[in-house]
């Protein structure tokens, strides 16, 4: 089974700094697919950014990038510029692209304090 | 707005009562799920449906039940609830491929 793992349970940074949280992944499939989630104090769950592994690219959503490692298993985010909106809890996540294993599998999670 | 819509956002049970957790999701998506969120733990699958009339157990199935009662729903049964199920209940539904999932925005329930 796969397994997510985020090492860091609290990260803090200072605004409009850059911080990176990592994330890594045990996993025999070579095709798959990862994600960062957000989670504000609304709870909301909020998709930030996704990577497929078979793009050697790494995925950039405007201050968001990711630096994917496969052979590491590896998928940190980097957060530029942070704004006091980007505290949150941020969740690392796994999907097969295996058909009919659509299923997630979540980190226990990041929180990222942000101080003015 | 388009999306998954789960009901109630906040309960209150005592330990032993029953209750049934809605999802609705209006995107034609064949897949939905349940996840708890619990402090250090991240989200845990309870059950997912992959199409209409399917049902398969997750990682945390244990004191739970689930209905696909139709495309667009999926509920979440607790029959005689436990102070351990105090959680958040998220439901999701995907489409195939790499989208990620759409989230309802979670109910809060606690077991006293």
């Amino acid at each position: 089974a796969q397994t997510v793992t985020q090492s860091q349970p609290e990260m803090s940074v200072q605004e409009a700094e850059t911080v990176t949280l990592s994330c890594t992944y045990d996993t025999s499939e070579s095709d798959y697919y990862l994600f960062w989630y957000k989670q504000p104090p609304s709870r909301q769950m909020i998709l930030v950014i996704r990577q497929e592994a078979y793009k050697q690219q790494n995925a950039t959503e405007n201050r968001f990038s990711v630096n994917f490692q496969k052979a590491a298993k590896s998928f940190s985010l980097k957060i530029s510029d942070s704004q006091l909106g980007d505290a949150a809890m941020y969740f690392c996540a796994y999907r097969s692209a295996e058909g009919g294993s659509e299923k997630l599998v979540f980190g226990k999670g990041t929180k990222l304090t942000v101080n003015p | 707005n388009a999306g998954v819509t789960q009901t109630p956002k906040f309960q209150v049970l005592k330990t032993g009562q029953s209750m049934t957790l809605q999802c609705a999701q209006d995107m034609n998506h064949n897949s939905m799920y349940w996840y708890r969120q619990d402090p250090g733990m991240g989200l845990r699958l309870i059950y997912y449906s992959a199409s209409e009339g399917t049902t398969d157990k997750g990682e945390v199935p244990n004191g739970y039940n689930v209905s696909r009662l139709n495309k667009r729903e999926f509920s979440l049964r607790l029959e005689s609830a436990a102070p351990s199920q105090t959680s958040v209940y998220f439901c999701a539904s995907s489409e195939q491929g790499w989208r990620g999932y759409t989230f309802g925005s979670g109910t809060r329930l606690t077991v006293v």
